[in-house]
């Protein structure tokens, strides 16, 4: 089946520590993006990319970091210098066609003890 | 982006239509209405989307008014599982984000036996 994976589902990392969460498509998609939700709020734009090797800084890109070596493969970074990372990630694609419709993942909650 | 405003939640009872209005008065000519649904600790799904035309599809139709400063999501016989976030976003289909979508806060749709 086609889709989007996140993993894993529930993540725990003590403070100081960096995390790296997995997007992994096989939709051959060509644009790739990384929201973050708050309880009760809004997506808020991490970081995207339209295609491979390269990528930009989305709304809170601070204390994120990307790379983007494989069309299918998206991974963030989660580094010790982002202030809140406890929140849910959540992972998206987008075929490269003009059409606005995201497949989103199926996110990880990330949880820094 | 136009700015949208959408009631926090609405309660609709199962079998019945839900109406999910959605105000844009700021939405420009070449502004898509987009509509996504998030259930509870997944990803958001997209639902359907129309410029000026209303717009129906297997999940859902819309109805935009013909000066385009509101629309309706309405899904035409609520099950328990429609109980979700909707989302209405406002954009153009291509940008310097590329395509991101802005999610607000939707509102949280809840379906009563």
């Amino acid at each position: 089946d086609g889709g989007i994976t996140q993993s894993p589902k529930y993540l725990f990392r003590k403070e100081g520590q960096n995390v790296t969460l997995s997007c992994e498509q096989n939709l051959n998609h060509d644009a790739m993006y990384w929201y973050r939700q708050d309880p009760g709020q809004g997506l808020r734009l991490i970081y995207y990319s339209q295609i491979v090797n390269d990528f930009q800084k989305g709304d809170i890109a601070e204390g994120y970091s990307v790379s983007r070596e494989k069309k299918e493969s998206f991974p963030l970074t989660v580094t010790s210098a982002q202030k809140n990372p406890t929140a849910f990630y959540l992972c998206a694609s987008r075929t490269g066609t003009g059409r606005n419709e995201q497949f989103f993942g199926p996110g990880t909650r990330l949880t820094v003890l | 982006d136009a700015k949208t405003t959408q009631p926090p939640s609405m309660d609709c009872a199962e079998g019945r239509a839900a109406n999910l209005p959605c105000n844009h008065s700021t939405i420009s000519g070449n502004e898509y209405v987009y509509w996504y649904r998030q259930i509870h600790s997944q990803g958001p799904q997209y639902i359907i989307h129309g410029l000026k035309n209303n717009e129906t599809n297997e999940m859902a139709s819309l109805i935009i008014t013909e000066d385009r400063k509101s629309s309706t999501l309405i899904l035409p016989h609520a099950t328990l599982r429609d109980t979700a976030v909707y989302y209405c976003i406002v954009r153009v289909p291509s940008s310097n984000s590329g395509y991101a979508l802005n999610f607000g806060k939707g509102t949280s749709l809840l379906v009563t036996p």
